[in-house]
């Protein structure tokens, strides 16, 4: 099994660009999740899904849109890339008995 | 008031020191999460709990649900156990978690 795989691990926007962080996980998990991660600070939950088709905004889902089509793929877009967007990015799953799997996490810089 | 206050925020000790790290929580909860986040980064799960306690080699959790307290132990301490423990509180049905700021771990040779 390859766990949850994010792509790309590092990245430089510039003010205004779009991009799409892709999120993949081969573990059949419903729940999967988006967060930041700023410097020295904790985790922020940016939108989450339950499954195929449903999703939900996190405590900080602004500037960000998600989709889930499949059981497997959980895209993060940002559109209209903003310098407070610079942040690492980690999606991650949950397995049915609660255990959380994490993706190796995207860094982006946006300039 | 955060939800889920962790202390040490910060902890430097030499090689061989037993570690105690502290979660304390004001919210009602379904399990607590301890995590390991390595200097690179990557985050991994190391315990799930929901009540008393589990050992993973040099690794001990325990939680008491009554105080909403949980410690995380590490016995035999080594450098390359340096890195950032953090501890998440899972709630609802979505199990949105609520994260700790986490603690800074630093083990000197």
């Amino acid at each position: 099994n390859a766990g949850v795989t994010q792509t790309p691990k590092f990245r430089i926007l510039k003010i205004g660009q779009s991009m799409t962080l892709q999120c993949t996980q081969d573990m059949n998990h419903n729940y999967m999740y988006w967060y930041r991660q700023d410097p020295g600070m904790g985790l922020k939950l940016i939108y989450y899904s339950v499954g195929a088709g449903i999703t939900d905004k996190g405590e900080v889902p602004n500037g960000y849109n998600v989709s889930r089509s499949t059981t497997e793929d959980f895209p993060l877009r940002l559109e209209l890339a903003a310098p407070s967007q610079t942040s690492v990015y980690f999606c991650a799953s949950r397995s049915e008995g609660n255990t959380i799997y994490f993706g190796e996490g995207s860094w982006l810089t946006v300039v | 008031k955060n939800e889920v206050e962790q202390s040490p925020q910060n902890l430097t000790a030499q090689e061989g020191e037993f570690i105690t790290i502290n979660c304390s929580y004001s919210v009602g909860i379904s399990a607590l999460h301890w995590l390991q986040q390595h200097p690179g980064g990557g985050i991994v799960s190391l315990f799930m709990l929901s009540s008393g306690k589990k050992k993973h080699g040099r690794l001990i959790a325990t939680i008491n649900i009554q105080e909403k307290h949980s410690s995380l132990h590490i016995t035999a301490s080594h450098p390359r156990d340096s890195a950032v423990y953090i501890c998440a509180v899972g709630r609802d049905s979505n199990y949105q978690l609520i994260w700790g700021a986490g603690t800074k771990l630093i083990i000197k040779p």
